[in-house]
């Protein structure tokens, strides 16, 4: 069974751009959740979807966001850049129902 | 308070247990977790244990928890170079609101 797949696996931009990372969750799981992961801290709560829908959200600002698609990859947008946003993205599922999270690699975003 | 503490940093001898330490904030968490993340790689789930449970062992991991002091620990046996990573518990306390600690840095000396 294929576990949870994230790319790019890296990631350069520079400030005030765009950057858009992608999620595949384990087949059959309908919840993906979003992690900040900076260097030498924790993991940060971004954002957590289920069905589609945006169920719960971390303490980040709006310029953090994403969405769900109807086979339940996800995106996580991050729009303006800065550099303090340069950090290790993680992306987990879980099927409905349960709270057990399975991890992807992560994608490292840099910027300049 | 909101965190869940862990120490930093663990060092230990290949071949000895190595015990891992954290401390919880929510009596009402309904499952506890730790997570193995190996260098530039994502968190792999290693084990975790229900709410009202004092023990689980999976081969060499053994996991106990004391829900009146709030304290959740992961004894490796027989620590191996492989063992070496970040160690992560993590909380859940409902409605997927799952919280992680900072991370115990393990390092096994050969």
């Amino acid at each position: 069974e294929a576990g949870v797949t994230q790319s790019p696996t890296h990631l350069i931009k520079t400030r005030g751009q765009q950057a858009t990372l992608r999620c595949s969750p384990i087949s059959g799981h309908t919840s993906v959740y979003w992690y900040q992961q900076a260097l030498g801290l924790g993991l940060q709560f971004l954002l957590w979807y289920d069905e589609g829908e945006e169920r719960n959200r971390g303490n980040f600002p709006p310029r953090f966001s994403g969405r769900q698609f109807p086979n339940y990859s996800s995106e996580l947008n991050v729009n303006a850049l800065e550099l303090e946003d340069s950090a290790l993205y993680l992306c987990a599922s879980s099927p409905s129902g349960t709270d057990t999270q399975y991890f992807g690699p992560g994608t490292r975003l840099t910027v300049l | 308070g909101e965190d869940v503490e862990q120490s930093l940093f663990l060092s230990v001898r290949e071949g000895d247990s190595s015990v891992i330490n954290c401390t919880y904030t929510d009596s009402s968490s309904t499952y506890l977790y730790w997570y193995k993340q190996e260098p530039g790689a994502g968190l792999q789930l290693l084990t975790y244990i229900f709410s009202n449970m004092d023990m689980k062992q999976d081969q060499r991991l053994t996991v106990l928890l004391n829900k009146k002091d709030k304290h959740l620990s992961l004894r490796i046996a027989d620590t191996q170079t492989g063992d070496s990573a970040i160690y992560f518990c993590a909380e859940n306390r409902g409605y997927q609101k799952v919280t992680f600690g900072t991370g115990t840095k393990l390092q096994v000396i050969p």
